[in-house]
C-alpha cells in the first residue's frame, strides 16, 4: 500500500486559483470514485472539503472544488483567501476495505 | 451537535500494549462507520482501522497494522476503541477518531490522543 502522491507545496496568491494534484494508480484512483481532500491547520483535526471524488459537504465553501482523470485526482481553490493557507491532504479507497492517504501539501497564500 | 473525544494516550515502552478509547457524542455509532487515523510529529496523516456501522462486525486494517491492532466498540458506552499491542517507537503519534460520513470519507474529527512510545 503506497502513499498517494502529492506535491510537497504549491503557493497563489489572493485571488488567484490553484490546483492540488493527487495522484494513485489503476487500482485505487483509477477504480473507485471514493476520493476525499481534507484541509488541516497547523495544531488542528483535519476536516472533510470534498468527497466522492467532487461534493462538498454542507458549510464547504464553492470555491473548493474537486475532479479526476485517469489515476489523478485534483483539489481546486478559486479566489484564494489568507485563510485558505493550510495542508491539504487527499484519500482513495484502495478495494480490499482499505484506504490511502496522500503526503500532503503545504498550501502558501503569497 | 456531533462530537468525538478521544482519551488512553501516554508514554509507553517499546513492546508494551496501549488502548485508545474514542467518546462519540450527538450521534449513534451503530449508525456510522469509525476508524481511526494517526499522525506522526511532523509527518502526514495514515489511515490505521476502521469498522462498519452493520454491527461492528466488518473490520479494516491497513497492512502495517495488521495483526497488532484490534478496533472493537462498545455501543452502550457509543465509545470505539483501538487496542495496540507489541508498539514501536514508529508508532508515536498523535492518534484521531474519525466517523464515517459516507463511504470512507471522515465528516467528523476528534482532536486526537497522543501516543509516545520511548524507553
Amino acid at each position: 500500500q503506497s502513499a498517494l502522491t502529492q506535491p510537497a507545496s504549491v503557493s497563489g496568491s489572493p485571488g488567484q486559483s490553484i490546483t492540488i494534484s493527487c495522484t494513485g494508480t489503476s487500482s485505487d484512483i483509477g477504480t473507485y470514485n471514493y476520493v476525499s481532500w481534507f484541509q488541516q491547520y497547523p495544531g488542528k483535526a483535519p476536516k472533510l472539503m470534498i468527497f466522492d471524488v467532487n461534493v462538498r459537504p454542507s458549510g464547504v465553501s464553492d470555491r473548493f472544488s474537486g475532479s479526476k482523470s485517469g489515476n489523478t485526482a485534483s483539489l481546486t481553490i478559486s479566489g484564494l483567501q489568507a485563510e485558505d493557507e493550510a495542508d491539504y491532504y487527499c484519500t482513495s479507497y484502495s478495494g480490499a476495505d482499505t484506504l490511502l492517504f496522500g503526503g500532503g501539501t503545504k498550501l502558501t497564500v503569497l | 451537535q456531533r462530537q468525538l473525544m478521544e482519551s488512553g494516550g501516554g508514554v509507553v515502552q517499546p513492546g508494551r500494549s496501549l488502548r485508545l478509547s474514542c467518546a462519540a457524542s450527538g450521534f449513534p455509532i451503530t449508525r456510522a462507520g469509525m476508524h481511526w487515523v494517526r499522525q506522526a510529529p511532523g509527518k502526514g496523516l495514515l489511515w490505521v482501522a476502521g469498522m462498519d456501522y452493520e454491527g461492528g462486525s466488518k473490520k479494516y486494517y491497513a497492512d502495517f497494522a495488521k495483526g497488532r491492532v484490534t478496533i472493537s466498540r462498545d455501543a452502550s458506552k457509543n465509545t470505539v476503541y483501538l487496542e495496540m499491542n507489541s508498539l514501536r517507537v514508529e508508532d508515536t503519534a498523535l492518534y484521531y477518531c474519525a466517523r464515517d460520513g459516507n463511504f470512507f470519507s471522515f465528516d467528523e474529527w476528534g482532536q486526537g490522543t497522543m501516543v509516545t512510545v520511548s524507553s
